[in-house]
């Protein structure tokens, strides 16, 4: 079965960076894109960017260019996402959902979600 | 940059038709895509591409489109369907620009 697990909760500095670590399973990890989208407390949804596993292109953001970058590892099938120079409105709860490549049919699969704290 | 716009809050009593709207000026361009989402949970994916419905979803949530607008129906509302929903579109100039709109909650009285 399709998982998507994610690393564990963090807690950063301001100015710090944070790297979050998503791991697929149970599909070709190199045939959907990877978004991530974030969740600050009370807040809607937010679309960071998307990597596509296969050929490590990435499109971020507008908001979040230059302080974002998407990486995955095909070996083990992880993708990452590394935010830096962290702010207090950072603090959000950051997901990884999937989404076909050759065909976009949405984000049918979610990770569990990693709340990213940044506090002084 | 490009936005989505939704209702902030939705009303319905059980077993009537809740329709939640989305505007925006790329939709007759791209794609719609709606999400639920309850508290403390991750979204679940329950319309994509404007109308089609991800197995496993309920018959009685159908999605539409007419020109810059598009429509979550939820026909006969059960309060399980009590949930904050999502539209979820992208820019239609350049590179891709995923985009969510500010969310409905969906209150069953």
């Amino acid at each position: 079965q399709v998982q998507l697990v994610q690393s564990g909760a963090e807690v950063k500095k301001p100015g710090a960076s944070v790297k979050v670590s998503c791991k697929a399973s149970g599909y070709t990890f190199t045939g959907y894109y990877m978004h991530w989208v974030r969740q600050a407390p009370g807040q809607g949804l937010e679309w960071m960017g998307r990597i596509n596993p296969n050929s490590g292109g990435t499109n971020y953001a507008q908001k979040f260019q230059g302080r974002v970058t998407m990486t995955r590892d095909t070996s083990i099938s992880t993708a990452y996402m590394e935010l830096s120079r962290l702010r207090s409105d950072d603090t959000a709860v950051y997901y990884c959902a999937r989404e076909g490549i050759a065909v976009a049919e949405g984000k049918d699969y979610w990770g569990q979600g990693t709340l990213v704290t940044v506090s002084s | 940059s490009y936005e989505l716009t939704q209702p902030p809050s939705v009303s319905v009593s059980p077993g009537q038709t809740a329709r939640i709207t989305c505007s925006g000026d790329a939709l007759p361009k791209q794609y719609a895509y709606w999400y639920q989402q309850k508290p403390g949970q991750a979204p679940v994916l329950v319309i994509y591409k404007d109308s089609e419905r991800p197995s496993g979803i309920p018959e009685r949530f159908s999605g539409s489109s007419s020109g810059t607008t598009v429509t979550l129906t939820i026909s006969g509302v059960q309060a399980e369907d009590e949930a904050d929903y999502y539209c979820q579109s992208a820019d239609s100039s350049g590179t891709y620009q995923g985009v969510f709109g500010g969310g409905t909650k969906l209150t069953v009285l």
